[in-house]
């Protein structure tokens, strides 16, 4: 099993431009997330998905859009590049909520120029 | 509001020292609470959970509701426990969705 699969691992945007960074599992998880770090800060919930074609906000979805068309796959889009964007963003899985271990990308790391 | 505060960014041990990495919570009801670490070059990993109450390697943390915290534990330090590590905190307020503590990066010295 891969586990949780993240790309690209870097990426340079200029102010204004649009991404998605991808996020994929292979271990039929319900649940999906979306987590941006800041230096020096926590993770901070984006988007989640509980699963194929449901998603919802997190702490801090201004500025982003995802969807769940699959169990799989889980992509981030950007729209509209900005310098605040600039993170270290996590996906991650688990099978459910609460208790549940959540298992994680290695990470994309993200500046915005 | 929910939060988790890990007071030390950094903490600095000798090998074979205990060690104490401290995690307060703001909650009024029952929460569930994480320890996550990260090795340096791996990916973010649980260590482990309350309602475990287990012991991985090594480490262990107990619940205290009274002081609201969850700190982690270990007796004697190893070099290979040098790691950043999170406190999380899950509870049907938050939807069970985790929230995360600023992190405490461990370093343990010959």
């Amino acid at each position: 099993n891969a586990g949780v699969t993240q790309t690209p691992k870097f990426r340079i945007l200029k102010i204004g431009q649009s991404m998605t960074l991808q996020c994929t599992q292979d271990m039929n998880h319900n649940y999906m997330y979306w987590y941006r770090q800041d230096p020096g800060m926590g993770l901070k919930l984006i988007y989640y998905s509980v699963g194929a074609g449901i998603t919802d906000k997190g702490e801090v979805p201004n500025g982003y859009n995802v969807s769940r068309s699959t169990t799989e796959d889980f992509p981030l889009r950007l729209e509209l590049a900005a310098p605040s964007q600039t993170s270290v963003y996590f996906c991650a899985s688990s099978p459910y909520a609460g208790t549940y271990e959540q298992y994680f990308g290695p990470g994309t790391r993200l500046t915005v120029t | 509001a929910q939060r988790v505060t890990q007071p030390e960014k950094l903490l600095s041990v000798f090998k074979g020292a205990p060690v104490e990495l401290k995690c307060n919570y703001s909650y009024s009801g029952s929460p569930e609470l994480f320890w996550y670490v990260q090795y340096s070059r791996q990916r973010l990993q649980l260590l482990l959970r309350h309602i475990s109450r287990e012991s991985i390697k090594g480490f262990t943390a107990d619940l205290n509701k009274g002081e609201t915290s969850f700190h982690l534990k270990k007796p004697f330090a190893q070099e290979e426990d040098s790691a950043m590590y999170y406190c999380a905190l899950s509870n049907k307020d938050s939807n069970y969705q985790l929230i995360w503590g600023a992190g405490t990066k461990l370093i343990i010295k010959p």
